[in-house]
């Protein structure tokens, strides 16, 4: 299978730890994102990389959250001293480059952050 | 503003009817990518549909299709003879051109579909 892989699937963590996900894209694609999304809403932005370098943050992404995408592959997202606020879905996605149109983002099954 | 509108929280279809679900957009820009995708209770996001604002026919993909009206701003996806595995949140969103690169993918609050035997 060729598709978006994220590691863990789910993660309970006591506030204040740290945890790390991982997420591998699709191997032709050199844009990589990562959303966030709560119960019952759409996903919301966080962060995305065009092979190595990251392009853009959202303002939702505080300094505890740090993603990086070391060699233009897979990406981890970080969160520092967590708090239960950050209890969510963590979606990653992957597109290639677009060259005409837009080319949909494909996504992983997440990782599912429960903090307590 | 909301970039993407769906007003629809709950829907309800009979098996094998059709079903069009809203979502209206907002945005000063000329070039964008409006898609649908389908999150089923397991929750993976699957890609559905895609419509680009310059293209001059609505998008089709089997029993999907989505109608763009664009000068109402408005990108419904229909789902004809829908089937039980339809039951899913739907959700629509957008895609911006900003100095000529393709932005992030911009949500809405989607819709849960039921489809009823």
């Amino acid at each position: 299978d060729t598709g978006v892989s994220q590691d863990p699937r789910h993660k309970i963590t006591k506030r204040g730890q740290n945890v790390t996900f991982r997420c591998d894209p699709i191997s032709e694609h050199n844009r990589l994102y990562w959303y966030r999304q709560t119960l019952g809403q759409g996903p919301e932005f966080l962060t995305y990389f065009q092979n190595e370098a990251q392009l853009e943050k959202s303002r939702l992404l505080s300094d505890r959250f740090s993603a990086e995408r070391p060699k233009g592959s897979f990406s981890t997202l970080e969160i520092q001293r967590t708090e239960q606020g950050d209890s969510a879905m963590y979606l990653c996605a992957s597109s290639p480059k677009d060259r005409q149109g837009y080319s949909p983002l494909h996504f992983g099954n997440g990782t599912r952050l429960t903090v307590t | 503003a909301q970039k993407i509108t769906q007003t629809q929280p709950g829907m309800f279809v009979q098996e094998k009817e059709a079903v069009t679900l809203d979502c209206t957009y907002d945005t000063s820009d000329p070039s964008y990518g409006l898609f649908w995708y389908k999150q089923p209770s397991s929750g993976e996001m699957i890609f559905l549909i895609y419509q680009g604002s310059y293209d001059q026919q609505n998008a089709t993909e089997g029993r999907y299709s989505l109608n763009f009206q664009k000068a109402r701003k408005s990108a419904n996806l229909v789902i004809s003879a829908s089937q039980l595995g339809d039951s899913a949140m739907y959700f629509c969103a957008m895609r911006e051109m900003i100095s000529g690169s393709a932005r992030q993918l911009t949500f809405g609050s989607g819709t849960q579909l039921t489809v009823l035997p």
